[in-house]
């Protein structure tokens, strides 16, 4: 069957670095994306993976090993703003999306 | 309107009355989606269009049905509500449904409650 895996919650410090692990199985592959969901909101972009190798985008930066079946989204320089969910997803080979239940991201002062 | 708007945005629902949940984007997408979203579960593809007259069948679609007579518009129907329909239900639209890189926008959601 085709599986995200990501954990529930993760807590971390204001200015502090923090890493959002993803593993994913699935029916062929076409890119792993991220999304960012603040609490009643919709979900938005933040990055998207098809090669190996980390991307970076500002504070965000996005890592996958395909071989591994590994992702990570990594969140520098934290801000209170940034307490939120983060939803990885994994695009199969009938380009349906198969979605992570979130990692809820708490950040403390 | 700039992006994908969703009507109503919450719903309480009597279990056996038909509803029609709105979804309406202005980006000129071609692939259109509808989604759940369940506390403690990711969001579950329902249906899907790739472009205007054409629908396919996600992982959910028992209980709800599509059409998609224009590119802007998208309505998911529950033709008689269970309880098991309560859910956040989430419209998204991307340029193409069969491109890797393609990027799916959603819109704000509907919060619907069966009872």
């Amino acid at each position: 069957g085709q599986n995200i895996d990501q954990p529930t919650e993760m807590t971390a410090t204001e200015g502090a670095i923090v890493q959002i692990n993803c593993t994913y199985q699935t029916s062929g592959f076409n890119g792993l994306f991220w999304y960012q969901q603040h609490a009643g909101e919709a979900p938005t972009f933040l990055s998207y993976n098809v090669l190996d190798g980390l991307e970076e985008k500002g504070r965000f930066s996005s890592f996958l090993s395909r071989s591994k079946g590994y992702s990570y989204l990594l969140l520098k320089e934290l801000q209170m703003k940034d307490s939120a969910s983060y939803l990885c997803a994994a695009m199969d080979s009938n380009y349906q999306l198969i979605w992570g239940a979130g990692t809820k991201l708490i950040i403390k002062p | 309107i700039a992006g994908i708007t969703q009507a109503p945005t919450s719903q309480i629902l009597a279990a056996g009355r038909r509803m029609t949940l709105r979804c309406t984007q202005d980006m000129r997408h071609n692939a259109m989606y509808w989604y759940r979203q369940d506390l403690g579960l990711g969001l579950r593809l329902i249906h899907y269009s790739n472009t205007a007259g054409t629908t396919g069948k996600g992982e959910v679609p028992d209980g709800y049905s599509v059409s998609r007579a224009n590119t802007d518009d998208f309505p998911l129907t529950l033709a008689s509500a269970v309880p098991s329909q309560t859910s956040v239900y989430f419209c998204a639209s991307s340029d193409s449904r069969e491109k890797g890189t393609d990027t799916q926008y959603f819109g704000p959601g509907t919060r619907l409650t069966v009872l």
